[in-house]
């Protein structure tokens, strides 16, 4: 089975500052990974995936992540925050392509003080 | 098109109605999702239909009833709802070849 534990609800960070959002998962087979941003009253957009290949993956936004299997981690950062980073942010996780089933963890907030 | 679209944005209804939710897709996805999302709280899934097909069914009450007329067309029929069941609706589509799935913005529902 596979599921996703994202560490902190809740994190703040000053603008200008590193954005470090944490996230765990559990898969018995390779997993597909994913972070989404959602933004109040609105659907979830993806920001950046890893499937295969390499694994530091970039995204949207000038987010990215690190595929880290000896640590079964997916960690995602950006070296400046920005006040429109401010959302509520999702890890998930799939097995390969079968389009089946996301497992998402239970979302982290950032809030991004002036 | 690129995008995943929902009508109606928002809906209020009684618990004695009946109402539709209506997701569309243009992007040729074979896989279509509907979740619910409490406030603060990841999405939920519903129901999944692959192929035109229902897939999984995540032991959703019966008051909640979906439908895929076709490839491009996800709806979810409504009945006798709860206040409980007052929600976000998200619906995606999945991109097997991109493995990537794709949210539309939501409906936002209210059951009184």
């Amino acid at each position: 089975a596979q599921s996703v534990t994202q560490l902190g609800s809740h994190v703040s960070v000053s603008e200008g500052a590193l954005v470090l959002l944490r996230c765990n998962y559990s898969s018995s087979v390779p997993p597909y990974l994913f972070w989404y941003v959602q933004y109040p009253n609105q659907g979830l957009q993806l920001l950046l995936k890893y499937t295969t290949g390499a694994t530091l993956v970039k995204g949207i936004n000038g987010f990215e992540a690190e595929f880290k299997k000896s640590e079964t981690s997916f960690h995602l950062t950006k070296p400046s925050a920005h006040m429109s980073d401010a959302a509520e942010y999702f890890c998930a996780v799939t097995i390969s392509n079968t389009g089946n089933q996301f497992y998402f963890g239970t979302g982290t907030s950032l809030t991004v003080i002036p | 098109d690129t995008e995943v679209t929902q009508t109606p944005k928002h809906l209020v209804m009684g618990m004695t109605n009946k109402k539709s939710l209506k997701c569309e897709q243009h992007m040729g996805h074979r896989a279509m999702y509907w979740y619910k999302q409490k406030a603060k709280k990841p999405p939920e899934l519903m129901f999944v239909y692959s192929y035109e097909k229902l897939s999984i069914n995540e032991s959703v009450p019966s008051r909640f009833s979906p439908e895929c007329p076709n490839s491009s067309l996800l709806n979810l029929h409504l009945h006798a709802l709860q206040p409980e069941d007052s929600a976000l609706y998200l619906c995606a589509s999945y991109d097997y070849r991109g493995n990537e799935q794709y949210f539309g913005p939501g409906t936002r529902l209210t059951v009184t």
